[in-house]
């Protein structure tokens, strides 16, 4: 069964560092892996969406790096500000199962001004 | 910019009473998807659907029904509530296939007593 896990689970930093949150999956057979924003109380918002076939994907200040190979993900964020404060999640998207999203338990990042 | 709208969004039952949540897109988007997400486990998938008049299982369908009558519409229903369903519901719906970015719902905070 594809497992999905976030590390670290929570992470405090003061504004402006640069960051990295990790994502491991078990399966190697993926279409895609996508990184999601979870503000308190809301959904998810997508931030960054990798193809199987890509090695990262940028946005601003955000770029988030795949190899399957490993079963590793990163979303690296960079000069960070009060307002990257959220939940991250990482999902893949299996080639098996459906085609379902399966999603890790997320990292609650705050940063801090 | 509606997007995907959930009602209600906080609900409070006693156990064996029923409900039905509602999701509503105004996107035109053919695949629809129920997710429960409990603390420290990521979202997990109840059922979907990838049109009018279709429904699926996903990962947890046990105890949940679903309808799709309308495109835009995708009701999802608890026969008889049972605590184990205290979650907050999530709603998403995309363009095309799970390959495509999914966009949320805010959520339905369930508490079953």
């Amino acid at each position: 069964k594809q497992e999905v896990t976030q590390i670290p689970a929570a992470l405090s930093v003061p504004e402006g560092e640069n960051l990295v949150l990790n994502c491991s999956f078990t399966d190697s057979a993926i279409y895609n892996l996508q990184w999601f924003r979870q503000d308190p109380g809301k959904g998810l918002t997508s931030l960054l969406l990798i193809q199987s076939s890509q090695r990262e994907q940028t946005s601003g200040r955000l770029n988030a790096s795949l190899d399957k190979s490993s079963g590793r993900s990163t979303l690296y964020i960079a000069a960070s500000q009060p307002g990257d404060s959220a939940t991250y999640l990482c999902a893949v998207t299996l080639l098996k199962y459906g085609n379902k999203l399966v999603f890790g338990a997320g990292t609650i990042l705050r940063v801090k001004s | 910019n509606a997007g995907v709208t959930q009602t209600p969004k906080f609900r409070v039952l006693k156990t064996g009473q029923s409900m039905t949540l509602l999701c509503a897109q105004d996107m035109n988007h053919e695949y629809m998807y129920w997710y429960r997400q409990d603390p420290g486990m990521g979202l997990r998938l109840i059922h979907y659907s990838v049109g009018e008049g279709t429904t699926a299982k996903g990962e947890v369908p046990d105890g949940y029904n679903v309808s799709r009558l309308k495109k835009q519409n995708f009701l999802l229903g608890l026969e008889s509530a049972a605590p184990s369903q205290t979650s907050v519901y999530f709603c998403a719906s995309s363009y095309g296939s799970f390959y495509q970015p999914q966009h949320f719902g805010d959520g339905t905070r369930l508490s079953i007593l």
